[in-house]
């Protein structure tokens, strides 16, 4: 069975800092991986998506995330975040022979402090 | 550009009634998913279907049921309901063809709450 692991449950960090996001999963065979963002009161967005070639992927708003096969991990990265990235955010993955039904991580609580 | 309807976007039952959530899919997106997310949790899958069949069934529970139409909405019908049922249902659509790999385009959801 797959499962997504999301190591910070919340995050507090200042505009202008650096943020990354932990996301391991387990899986034998091949996956898709996501990071969707839902802010508050909202639905699910798509910030990224990697299905294959280049491990380091960008998304929207500024956000990346790198796929590490070797060690089962996706995680999310932006460089300098804002006030308006408070959001929660969840790690995803789909494996290929299935329905394609998303497996989600518990979600990261994002405050950013203005 | 079109994106997933959902109706109603809020519901109020009390415990033991039923409910009836619509989920209308972005044109031409063949595939329909249903998630429920409890307060606080993270989004558990409950049921999909690809081109009006059931294509997978998560944790959901017997006094569930949910179809798609063949103008490709789905409908999620929930009987008996209970306090535990409380959630935000996302319905979540996705152009997959056979074989192929495609985001989900999610919808607003459906909060229901049950008293």
């Amino acid at each position: 069975a797959q499962s997504v692991s999301q190591h910070n449950h919340h995050v507090i960090l200042s505009e202008a800092a650096s943020l990354e996001l932990g996301c391991n999963y387990s899986y034998g065979g091949t996956v898709n991986l996501f990071w969707y963002v839902q802010y508050p009161g909202q639905h699910l967005q798509l910030l990224l998506k990697y299905f294959s070639g280049d491990p380091l992927v960008k998304g929207i708003k500024g956000f990346e995330a790198e796929f590490i096969k070797s060690k089962f991990s996706f995680n999310l990265r932006k460089p300098s975040v804002q006030w308006s990235d408070t959001a929660e955010y969840f790690c995803a993955v789909n494996a290929v022979d299935s329905s394609y039904k998303l497996i989600f991580g518990s979600g990261t609580r994002l405050l950013v402090r203005p | 550009a079109a994106g997933v309807i959902q109706s109603p976007r809020h519901l109020i039952k009390e415990k033991r009634e039923t409910a009836t959530l619509k989920c209308y899919p972005i044109p031409r997106h063949d595939t329909v998913y249903w998630y429920q997310q409890g307060p606080g949790q993270d989004p558990q899958f409950l049921i999909s279907f690809y081109e009006k069949m059931q294509s997978d069934k998560g944790s959901i529970p017997d006094r569930f049921s949910a179809q798609q139409f063949s103008d490709y909405h789905s409908e999620l019908n929930m009987s008996s309901l209970e306090l535990g049922d409380s959630a935000l249902y996302f319905c979540a659509s996705s152009p997959q063809e056979r074989g192929g790999i495609y985001e989900q385009f999610f919808g607003p959801g459906t909060r229901l709450t049950v008293l």
